[in-house]
């Protein structure tokens, strides 16, 4: 009974193509996102959306492009993809952006470039 | 701007041991605060949250707004802690958005 999934979990490409990766929240949350998790492990918020409108973008090149085709959805479309792409993304959703409020995380996608 | 710094990458302590995680913040207001764990082969989870002052799996975490630290803590380390250890604070934009620190990796050794 996943809450926050994400497809594929793993994804080796060649650069310049152009790739997606899904998220799907199960818990009714209005709120979703898309954190990169470098080589370092370090993790780094890009987009975020709420009831399917974009409130964050964290000065992320144009190539991404996320798309909410509705609540329980944020899909992730990176173009022309680059070695540096590479990284761990990671989905995640809220109950609204509020006081307290928890973010569940999905199980990430280890994007490959080569 | 808002910040959170965790010193170390690697935490290695034996079984049995105390365990303190180190986080520091940087946010001129009231910040709220939070662990969050990734065990091997896991998806990152909360572990805790400054405002509810629980103790979760025996860790705590103290806000310390003096020393803008909010360490965690454990008094007897088990194997089954080790993982990744993210220290985040919540901006104050309005927007959900987590500030992450760079992760420790606690090693529990047998």
């Amino acid at each position: 009974d996943t809450a926050v999934s994400q497809t594929p979990k793993y994804l080796v490409t060649q650069m310049g193509n152009d790739k997606s990766i899904k998220c799907e929240q199960n818990l009714g949350h209005d709120t979703m996102y898309w954190y990169k998790q470098d080589s370092k492990k370090f993790l780094k918020i890009m987009f975020s959306y709420n009831n399917k409108e974009l409130i964050i973008n964290e000065t992320v090149p144009n190539r991404f492009s996320p798309k909410s085709p509705d609540k329980a959805h944020l899909n992730l479309h990176i173009n022309s993809l680059e070695l540096g792409d590479s990284a761990v993304y990671f989905c995640a959703s809220s109950q609204g952006v509020h006081d307290n409020t928890e973010a569940f995380f999905g199980q990430g996608t280890r994007l490959t470039v080569v | 701007a808002q910040r959170v710094t965790q010193p170390e990458k690697l935490l290695s302590v034996f079984k049995g041991a105390p365990v303190e995680l180190k986080c520091n913040y940087s946010y001129s207001g009231s910040p709220e605060l939070f662990w969050y764990v990734q065990y091997s082969r896991q998806r990152l989870q909360l572990l805790l949250r400054h405002i509810s002052r629980e103790s979760i799996k025996g860790f705590t975490a103290d806000l310390n707004k003096g020393e803008t630290s909010f360490h965690l803590k454990k008094p007897f380390a088990q194997e089954e802690d080790s993982a990744m250890y993210y220290c985040a604070l919540r901006s104050p934009s309005n927007t959900g958005k987590l500030i992450f620190g760079q992760g420790t990796t606690l090693q529990v050794k047998p």
